[in-house]
């Protein structure tokens, strides 16, 4: 398994501000994600952060507005930008791991959940 | 198109009762499919994935390819099984990149 924490649990932020979300590792992986969970909405899957790489982006999601960091293989961060209502997220850190059986499997932090005013 | 529909929000059940939590899929590559559980205050975990053809906490799930289905099961339900649980497919990119693509899940509540 993996131990997966992240920072901030919560915030609420004003219209306009940025917000960085910390994302810590107990084990060196390699793929790191980050998921949005948007109220009453399935979880999105905004990008995948490899060490060493610039992050790969899914559809809707661009680099100016969710930069993301990776600076080793234990830590990630992402920063929402230019921060808007629409933004009330909850936002997710995941990362890939030998799991049950023979299989990787991908565990999950806690979440940060991000209310903008 | 890659999608994963769970067409129930919200399902209530009675302990002790049959449960089954409905998931379909769209995708054009071989599926590769799991639930993921999400109990009261604590983080999103893989419950099960359809290749390890497991049974945990006696739920069950089977691919149905012609159906494009795969249910989550459990003969007797209990207080404990009240949770969110989300429908997720693995999909993969031309680049050799997957990725997982979530349904929007079913709370489940069991009654006492």
């Amino acid at each position: 398994s993996a131990v997966i924490s992240q920072k901030p649990s919560r915030d609420i932020c004003q219209r306009g501000t940025s917000l960085t979300i910390q994302c810590q590792v107990d084990s060196q992986v390699t793929m790191m994600f980050w998921y949005r969970q948007q109220p009453g909405q399935s979880l999105t899957l905004i990008a995948t952060a490899n060490q060493g790489s610039e992050a790969t982006y899914e559809s809707g999601f661009v680099i100016d507005k969710f930069p993301i960091s990776r600076p080793n293989l234990t830590f990630s961060t992402l920063t929402v930008s230019n921060m808007s209502p629409e933004d009330s997220s909850i936002y997710l850190c995941s990362v890939e791991r030998p799991g049950q059986g023979n299989y990787n499997e991908q565990f999950f932090g806690p979440g940060t959940r991000l209310t903008v005013l | 198109a890659q999608r994963v529909t769970q067409p129930e929000k919200l399902l209530s059940v009675f302990k002790g009762a049959p449960v089954e939590l409905k998931c379909n899929y769209s995708y054009s590559g071989s599926p590769e499919l799991f639930w993921y559980v999400q109990y009261s205050r604590q983080r999103l975990q893989l419950l099960l994935r359809h290749i390890s053809r497991e049974s945990i906490k006696g739920f069950t799930a089977d691919l149905n390819k012609g159906e494009t289905s795969f249910h989550l099961k459990k003969p007797f339900a209990q207080e404990e099984d009240s949770a969110m649980y989300y429908c997720a497919l693995l999909t993969h990119s031309q680049g050799g990149s997957e990725k997982l693509v979530f349904g929007k899940g079913t709370k489940l509540t069991v009654n006492p």
